[in-house]
């Protein structure tokens, strides 16, 4: 079944850096969401993109949807140590439910 | 802000005992939903519900599932007879606007260990 796939698998910054998390999937979707998920605590939604959209922003987070490409980035600007988290992105595929990859870990170093 | 809240955070059961999750969405919400994630693997659907029923499951979701919503406020998963790969986290979430796959707000899970 279709899911999304993040990459990399792992990223290692400096505080202060941009952070850049890849995403892509196989099939149609309504919209694209990513989450965020410290370690042992259960997800939180940070930002959604529906399919007619290109670009959306949130704070110091940045989504790109690219439907002719079937992927997606999310870019955190300026981050923190307290960025540190694993990323998922989830599809809508005209269904009931939403399908997670298997997440980029991110560790910022101080 | 309202928050999904899941009890136990850890359950430790033998292999064969039934196990019961609870969780508490969030009051205004329409849609419910149950996920689980292996160890350092990824975050794998189970099951949505609304209205009161099923609306849709998993290949993972076999018969030792269900799940129910027995008070109006509780959304529980029971599983019948836990096998050793059952251990996993178990998440909780609701989201509130009909069709469902808008913003899910997540319970912090219960991590469930099959011995």
């Amino acid at each position: 079944s279709q899911q999304g796939e993040e990459d990399p698998q792992a990223l290692s910054i400096q505080e202060g850096e941009n952070a850049t998390m890849n995403c892509s999937y196989k099939t149609s979707i309504n919209n694209l969401q990513w989450y965020r998920q410290n370690s042992g605590r259960g997800l939180v939604h940070l930002i959604l993109i529906r399919s007619n959209e290109r670009e959306k922003h949130s704070g110091r987070l940045r989504v790109t949807l690219d439907t002719s490409k079937k992927s997606s980035s999310l870019l955190i600007t300026a981050s923190r140590a307290a960025d540190t988290a694993s990323y998922f992105c989830a599809t809508d595929q005209v269904s009931e439910k939403l399908v997670f990859g298997k997440g980029t870990k991110l560790t910022v170093n101080p | 802000e309202p928050e999904v809240t899941q009890t136990p955070s850890h359950q430790v059961t033998q292999m064969g005992q039934e196990v019961i999750l609870r969780c508490v969405p969030i009051s205004n919400h329409l849609y419910f939903y149950w996920y689980r994630q292996i160890l350092g693997q990824k975050v794998e659907f189970l099951v949505s519900f609304y209205n009161n029923e099923i609306s849709e499951k998993s290949e993972i979701f076999d018969d030792q599932f269900s799940v129910e919503r027995p008070d109006g406020s509780n959304f529980t998963l029971k599983i019948r007879s836990t096998k050793l790969e059952d251990s996993a986290m178990y998440f909780c979430a609701s989201s509130e606007l009909l069709g469902g796959n808008e913003k899910l707000f997540f319970g912090s899970g219960t991590q469930l260990s099959v011995l």
